[in-house]
């Protein structure tokens, strides 16, 4: 299965800019890159996806890199809101057998 | 517009008893199904995913077996529950093509005892 690698934990000051790394380096040419976040008690929340071209939506930007083996989530002002675990998963597989493997993620932790 | 609903909520079961969460999804048809747990302070794991009725993969081996009866209903199913088998389960839905964003229902958070 391909891999994601994240920081175990993170921590920003409110109204400041967050930049949420992640590798893959096993990507392969299909592989969408999908990043959620969970609040405690809650299940996950989708925040954003690309495969190749950097992209931006009311919640957040994604930069891709170039050779795809690496992707930043950014979150331009974080809030106190933003405080949660941070998953960055590939989409793997061919049409009809799709799988998304969670890791462990990143717990940001956001300061007044 | 499409929801997906996972009952029950909460649930306490002895060890060895069995168990039945269940989760449907309105508005789409033809969904691809996910079955995820979460055992406290850990990260999501995928246990079964489902892209056609009767059609379920298995990700780990373990003591829970999934089935689709329908194309809009999945159903997580244990003959006896084992203490391991506490946890927050999550259904999750997603489009068949394309990028197969997820979508999460509110979870079932079982304790066994």
């Amino acid at each position: 299965d391909a891999k994601t690698t994240q920081p175990n934990s993170m921590e920003s000051n409110e109204e400041e800019p967050v930049h949420l790394p992640c590798n893959h380096s096993t990507i392969s040419g299909t592989d969408y890159i999908h990043w959620y976040r969970q609040l405690p008690s809650q299940g996950p929340e989708y925040v954003i996806h690309g495969l190749t071209s950097n992209v931006n939506n009311r919640m957040a930007s994604l930069a891709i890199a170039e050779d795809r083996k690496s992707s930043t989530l950014i979150l331009h002002r974080a809030t106190l809101r933003d405080a949660a675990v941070y998953y960055c998963i590939l989409r793997e597989g061919i049409q009809g057998a799709q799988k998304l493997v969670f890791g462990q993620g990143t717990r940001l932790t956001i300061n007044p | 517009s499409q929801t997906i609903h996972q009952w029950p909520a909460t649930l306490v079961q002895p060890v060895g008893s069995p168990l039945s969460l269940e989760c449907t999804v309105e508005g789409t048809s033809n969904p691809n199904l996910y079955w995820y747990r979460q055992a406290a302070g850990r990260g999501l794991q995928l246990l079964f995913y489902s892209v056609g009725i009767g059609q379920i993969s298995s990700e780990v081996p373990q003591n829970l077996s999934a089935s689709r009866p329908q194309d809009r209903q999945f159903i997580l199913s244990s003959k006896k529950l084992l203490l391991s088998d506490s946890g927050f389960y999550l259904c999750a839905w997603s489009w068949r093509s394309g990028a197969n964003v997820l979508t999460f229902g509110a979870g079932s958070r079982l304790t066994v005892l």
